[in-house]
């Protein structure tokens, strides 16, 4: 069985801070999938990354970043010189590698961030 | 247009009446998913399907059923709702590089 934990379940930070979400999974696979997702109060889903599970380097996107570390079963998702409009709740996600992932997302239960002015 | 639309957006039903949410995408891909998120515990898998004869139960099917109309339809039934079944409603599609796209969401409540 498969398992995604987000400790966090709300961080509370004041604009321009650094802040660190943190993702740990559970599986047997050998390859999957690891994903974040942002929900912002309006409701919809955002995609935000994937990455495969052999492939190991971090990855950085304007002021977000994701460190991946299979040794710890993580995937931590950090945002720099965070902004009100990051205010979210965001989930992290697993799925299979095998058949494309095609069996569905295991999701956290997501970290509810709120950026303070 | 979106690529995955699910209609209603918001809906309230009474306990014991029958519902569907429906969704539709644009993009021919072939999986197609529905999720129930409620507050505080993620989202959670109810039904998948990988084409029109093929569906699959995911973790929390009970109490729901699913119709693949068409490649590009994907419906949602409660045959009797029940108020713990109120919650956030997605559909999601399989893109051909391995993402997904969910859609804007229905909120059901059944009171």
């Amino acid at each position: 069985a498969q398992k995604v934990t987000q400790a966090q379940t709300e961080i509370s930070v004041v604009e321009k801070e650094d802040v660190t979400l943190d993702c740990v999974y559970e599986t047997r696979d050998t390859t999957y999938y690891l994903f974040w997702y942002k929900q912002p109060p309006s409701g919809e889903l955002v995609f935000l990354i994937r990455r495969n599970s052999f492939d190991e380097q971090n990855e950085i996107s304007g002021r977000y970043s994701w460190n991946f570390q299979k040794s710890t079963s993580s995937f931590n998702f950090t945002i720099t010189a965070s902004q009100v409009v990051d205010s979210a709740v965001y989930f992290c996600a697993l799925s299979p590698y095998s058949g494309g992932g095609a069996d569905g997302l295991t999701f956290g239960k997501g970290t509810h961030l709120i950026i303070q002015p | 247009d979106a690529d995955v639309t699910q209609t209603p957006r918001n809906r309230i039903t009474k306990t014991g009446k029958r519902i569907m949410l429906e969704c539709s995408q644009t993009k021919g891909h072939d999986r197609m998913y529905w999720y129930r998120q409620d507050p505080g515990l993620g989202l959670r898998l109810i039904y998948y399907s990988f084409d029109v004869k093929d569906i699959n139960k995911g973790e929390i099917s009970d109490g729901y059923s699913v119709s693949r109309q068409a490649q590009a339809k994907f419906s949602l039934s409660l045959e009797s709702a029940i108020p713990n079944q109120t919650a956030l409603y997605f559909c999601a599609t399989l893109t051909d590089n391995y993402g997904y796209t969910f859609g804007s969401g229905t909120r059901l409540t059944v009171v």
